[in-house]
């Protein structure tokens, strides 16, 4: 199975809100509501942000949400601020044999 | 605090191995399946193996399928990677990583990564 497929980049002004889409099939995102969000920081591990398409992990601020339609998650940051600026992953489960597959990750600049 | 800190990583050549590491501590290691992602250099991260809470089940990528394996000492609360037959391919920073509680499926705290770099 492929990686999911996200845009290369995206980019929004202070305050602003963002979305961020990921791509997948009928077999991994389409199938299952195991799709989870990671932040990346340049030199850092990953942090994630969203489980289980809609849930956030304590801690994480409530300006990021997920959704999900069809085969396409979604990310949205909403009121954008300097430190969301990192790469984004998507990751979906994609049954018991492949387990998960991630994105290729999104550039998030915040202008 | 959850923490994770890996360990063991390094430079080898094709053909070799190498054991990873990763030391847990601030939960109980032994009601987590834990796992091994990978992320090469300016790439996404791979999901590579996950072990069950006993360590009796365990899975993997096919592509590091019968050169990789995953363990756990609970005892110890370490997970362990051993890496045979490297390929320069197997180049990236491996990530010791703890699944979700329960039955959602995704990785909640990630240690800082260990760097394997495979070239002759």
């Amino acid at each position: 199975q492929s990686a999911l497929t996200q845009p290369r980049s995206v980019s929004g002004s202070p305050g602003q809100p963002v979305t961020i889409s990921c791509s997948g099939s009928s077999s991994d995102v389409g199938d299952h509501n195991h799709v989870s969000w990671y932040q990346q920081h340049p030199g850092k591990a990953p942090k994630l942000v969203i489980y289980d398409v809609t849930k956030r992990p304590s801690g994480v601020p409530d300006r990021f949400s997920g959704s999900k339609s069809g085969n396409t998650a979604s990310l949205t940051i909403s009121g954008l601020q300097a430190e969301d600026e990192a790469a984004y992953y998507c990751c979906s489960y994609a049954g018991t044999y492949t387990f998960v597959l991630f994105g290729g990750g999104t550039e998030l600049t915040v202008l | 605090e959850v923490q994770l800190v890996e360990s063991g990583g390094g430079l080898v050549q094709p053909g070799g191995s190498l054991r990873l590491s990763c030391a847990a501590s601030g939960f109980t290691f032994s009601d987590y399946w834990m796992h091994w992602v990978r992320q090469a250099p300016g790439k996404g991260p791979v999901w590579v193996s996950r072990v069950s809470t006993d360590g009796s089940s365990t899975n993997y990528a096919d592509s590091v399928k019968g050169r990789f394996t995953i363990s756990r000492d609970n005892a110890k609360d370490t997970l362990f990677l051993e890496l045979n037959s490297l390929r320069v391919e197997d180049t990236a920073v491996y990530y010791c990583s703890r699944g979700l509680y329960g039955y959602s499926v995704g990785f909640d705290n990630w240690g800082q990564g260990s760097l394997v770099a495979v070239s002759s």
